[in-house]
């Protein structure tokens, strides 16, 4: 199956720093997902990006798919988004369509 | 207009006790997904259902564990003869979705703590 690498493992950054977190996945993929889990354990969907570039607010993606790579930008970074983030995608041809397969997470710790 | 709902939050059940979790998907979703998170862990794909029909099932243990969403009502996971190893965060994710399309965003409910004792 497809193999989904993040990094790095853990992030602690000073309120205002930017970030990037970095998704390597083995395959083709049709879908490529980025998710906070907050400390209360809630995932929350921040991007669907199987390709191309988005932005909402402080957030942003970028997802190279020909070179099998996906980026998330945090600019000014909060208290609030401490968490793990993770990536997710989808096997382009598999069998399953709606299937993801996670990786193992960035683990952000933003201090005020 | 109403998320993911999944009850219970958490649940405790005694070893070999049965556990049901359910999941309401978003309105408007016909597709529902359950996910499990074990300590430590990421998530890990168990099955991919629509109305009636089990897509995927490719991630499910084969044993003792079932999932059905029936025409009406939530989707259901059932785990029976529970054992210490099933402690687990068990998420439901539910996207729209046309038959051939690719898939879409997912939306997470709050998920289920499933603790055996």
């Amino acid at each position: 199956g497809i193999q989904v690498e993040q990094s790095p493992p853990d992030l602690i950054l000073q309120e205002g720093a930017n970030s990037t977190l970095r998704c390597n996945f083995s395959d083709s993929v049709n879908n490529l997902q980025w998710f906070h889990q907050n400390p209360w354990g809630q995932l929350i969907n921040l991007f669907y990006i199987p390709s191309g570039t988005k932005q909402n607010g402080r957030l942003s993606a970028t997802t190279v798919a020909t070179e099998r790579y996906s980026l998330l930008y945090i600019s000014s970074s909060q208290t609030t988004d401490s968490g793990v983030y993770f990536c997710a995608v989808g096997e382009a041809g598999g069998t399953s369509y709606g299937k993801l397969t996670f990786g193992q997470g960035t683990i952000l710790t933003v201090h005020p | 207009n109403a998320g993911v709902m999944q009850n219970p939050r958490h649940l405790v059940r005694r070893r070999g006790q049965e556990a049901r979790l359910r999941c309401s998907p978003m309105k408007g979703h016909s597709h529902v997904y359950w996910y499990r998170q074990l300590p430590e862990e990421g998530l890990k794909f168990m099955v991919y259902l629509q109305k009636e029909n089990i897509i995927d099932e490719s991630g499910m243990p084969k044993e003792r564990f079932s999932a059905e969403f029936p025409k009406e009502g939530p989707s259901i996971l059932r785990i029976q003869q529970v054992v210490r190893g099933d402690s687990a965060a068990y998420f439901c994710a539910s996207s729209p979705g046309t038959g051939g399309a690719r898939s879409y965003g997912y939306t997470f409910g709050s998920g289920t703590r499933l603790t055996v004792v």
